[in-house]
């Protein structure tokens, strides 16, 4: 079965300051898809990053990184030079490349303080 | 921009009363789906439908029916509202991308928070 562990239910972070939310996965797929999404406390669920399974390099987006370690099964996301807007619940998630859904992780709550 | 439009962002309804949850999405996607969102659990999948009146099961269908007549609307219906559904709800939507990719990045709309008295 398909598992997305998000351990830190919840983080600290000063402005400026890098930090890592941790997502390990569990799979017997060769092929899919990881995801991050940001959640703030508006509600609505926006994308971040993604990473395929087959990708060699680690996925980028502006500020954010996905740290990929596959032999590992996990797919950290790190937000450098945080900001207080930052603030938000993260979620880990992925999809297997022959499937619809998406399987979620339980979030981690990061908090950004100056 | 892709746009997912949920029929209200707070609800209040009473147990035992029907509750309809209204999604739309404007970009013509095949895929839609229903979930739940609870402190401490994430987002479950409560159903989703791949195209115009097909749907299949998440993982916690129970007390729970959709309906998709229409490709761009996605019902979630609570014939009998209990307490015990009171939570988040969020729809999305995605369309699979050619050549097979695993990327599908799912669209959120704003969520809807259900309160059942």
């Amino acid at each position: 079965a398909q598992k997305i562990t998000q351990t830190q239910p919840g983080m600290f972070v000063q402005e400026k300051e890098a930090v890592t939310l941790d997502c390990t996965y569990d799979t017997s797929d060769q092929s899919y898809g990881l995801f991050w999404y940001k959640q703030p406390s508006s509600g609505e669920m926006i994308f971040l990053i993604y990473q395929g399974s087959y990708d060699e390099q680690n996925a980028t987006e502006g500020r954010y990184s996905l740290n990929f370690q596959k032999a590992r099964k996990s797919a950290n996301l790190v937000i450098s030079a945080s900001q207080l807007g930052d603030s938000a619940m993260y979620f880990c998630a992925m999809r297997a490349h022959n499937t619809d859904k998406l399987i979620f992780g339980t979030g981690t709550r990061l908090q950004v303080f100056p | 921009d892709v746009k997912v439009t949920q029929s209200s962002r707070y609800l209040v309804k009473r147990t035992g009363e029907k509750v309809f949850l209204e999604c739309v999405q404007d970009m013509d996607h095949e895929n839609m789906f229903w979930y739940r969102q609870d402190p401490g659990l994430g987002l479950r999948l409560i159903y989703f439908s791949y195209d115009v009146k097909m749907k299949e099961k998440g993982d916690i269908p129970e007390g729970y029916s959709v309906s998709r007549e229409k490709k761009e609307r996605f019902s979630l219906i609570l014939e009998s509202a209990s307490t015990n559904q009171t939570s988040m709800y969020l729809c999305a939507s995605f369309s699979y991308l050619p050549g097979g990719s695993s990327y599908n990045e799912q669209f959120f709309g704003p969520g809807t928070r259900l309160t059942v008295l």
